[in-house]
């Protein structure tokens, strides 16, 4: 099955500098790659996401780039507030015989300090 | 809309007991999905229902179990709970989006049940 691997687990960055958390994936078949937000004590959010006809995608502050070729995806933040301190989970899937599982990496924890 | 409702919210069980978890999605999706949180372990895939059909298993021992009903409210059993079943069980409905190339998964989460076996 699909794998998706997620850098780094952990990422501390100074206000107003920005971020990037890096995903790697193993299927070819996976075309729809989500990226979900958790803040402490609260649910996961899609926040943006891309599917594989596509190389960039941004909104506002974020910006999710994916190299289908080489199988890997970033999830990239400017200008970072201490309100986007939370847990980024990356998140892979396809319509082939796994429809309607998504594949999350481990998730990287962003602090974002003032 | 409604979103997805999780309950109960807190559950306090002992080793060997069982559970029952239930979710309630967001009116009109069909797929209900379960996870598995600790901390340093991310999302831990359990199983995903559809349209009352266990569509996709994860990795996890027979001890976890679910089904979907009619519905689409779905619940989560876990017999002879163990002290490493202590977790934050998350469930997530979706309403795929399909076109001729893409299903576009947007999974919306409950707030999860807290579960600790002592």
């Amino acid at each position: 099955g699909e794998n998706v691997e997620q850098h780094p687990s952990t990422l501390s960055v100074q206000e107003g500098d920005s971020a990037v958390i890096k995903c790697t994936y193993s299927d070819s078949a996976s075309n729809y790659f989500p990226w979900y937000k958790q803040e402490l004590g609260k649910r996961p959010q899609l926040i943006i996401d891309i599917r594989s006809n596509v190389g960039e995608k941004k909104d506002q502050r974020i910006a999710v780039t994916l190299n289908k070729t080489a199988k890997h995806f970033s999830l990239h933040i400017t200008e970072t507030q201490p309100e986007d301190s939370a847990v980024y989970f990356c998140a892979a899937s396809s319509r082939g015989s796994t429809l309607g599982r998504l594949y999350f990496g481990r998730g990287t924890q962003l602090t974002v300090w003032p | 809309k409604a979103g997805v409702t999780q309950t109960p919210r807190y559950l306090i069980k002992t080793r060997g007991q069982q559970v029952t978890l239930s979710c309630s999605p967001i009116s009109g999706h069909r797929s209900v999905s379960w996870y598995q949180q600790t901390p340093g372990q991310g999302l831990q895939f359990l199983f995903e229902y559809f349209s009352e059909t266990q569509r996709n298993k994860g990795n996890f021992p027979g001890r976890f179990s679910g089904r979907q009903f009619s519905n689409s409210r779905s619940e989560m059993n876990v017999s002879t709970l163990e002290l490493g079943d202590s977790a934050l069980y998350l469930c997530a409905s979706s309403l795929e989006v399909r076109d001729s190339l893409y299903t576009k998964n947007i999974q919306y989460f409950g707030a999860g049940t807290r579960l600790s076996v002592l």
